[in-house]
């Protein structure tokens, strides 16, 4: 099956710093997602995102399918922000999603 | 809130038990995964249902099984429970289940289910 690595496993920053997570896949997609489960536990859809550009706040995210990598960047990071990061990612004809084993974020007052 | 609900959000039973575990879709999705996160393992797939019928199968023990019900709620059983089998178990669901890239196969999730097996 389709393998998926995230870089870096973890991340310590100071609040108001910039960070960049990435996602390598094996294999082609179709569909692929960025999701935060803060520190109770809850898997917060950030991003949905195949191909191309998206913003959301202080979140964006890029997905470049023919390179096989997606990246998630946060920009003035806040303590909110701890939590651990996943991406997922499906390919074939139905969306039964791998993923990584997450950026794990610590932001520090 | 992803609008998908799951009950009981905590559950604390004893090796051999079964339990139930139930899941809400969001309103107009058809599609309802089950997940196990654990410490060493991470997020594993479980099963799909769409629209009543199973459609996909992960790495799901033969100990454990799922339907889902014609108004689309879902229940995962877990049976003859051990240790190794505690965990967080999450619902998602989605409005299908396609190629193609199509934002109608976005999962949201649950808040998940905390089983401890003692």
């Amino acid at each position: 099956g389709i393998q998926v690595e995230q870089s870096p496993p973890d991340l310590i920053l100071q609040e108001g710093a910039n960070s960049t997570l990435r996602c390598n896949f094996s294999d082609s997609v179709n569909n692929l997602q960025w999701f935060h489960q803060n520190p109770w536990g809850q898997l917060i859809n950030l991003f949905y995102i195949p191909s191309g550009t998206k913003q959301n706040g202080r979140l964006s995210a890029t997905t470049v399918a023919t390179e096989r990598y997606s990246l998630l960047y946060i920009s003035s990071s806040q303590t909110t922000d701890s939590g651990v990061y996943f991406c997922a990612v499906g390919s074939g004809g139905s969306y039964i999603p791998t993923f990584g084993r997450g950026t794990s974020l610590i932001v520090h007052p | 809130d992803s609008g998908v609900t799951q009950t009981p959000k905590h559950l604390i039973t004893a090796t051999g038990q079964r339990v139930t575990l139930r899941c809400s879709p969001r309103s107009g999705d058809l599609s309802v995964y089950w997940y196990q996160q654990s410490l060493d393992q991470g997020l594993q797939f479980l099963i799909q249902y769409y629209n009543g019928e199973e459609r996909a199968k992960g790495n799901i023990l033969e100990r454990f099984s799922a339907q889902q019900f014609p108004d689309l709620h879902s229940e995962l059983n877990l049976s003859s429970l051990e240790l190794g089998d505690s965990a967080l178990y999450f619902c998602a669901s989605s409005h299908q289940s396609g190629g193609g890239g199509s934002s109608y196969n976005e999962q949201f999730f649950g808040p998940g289910t905390r089983l401890t097996v003692l």
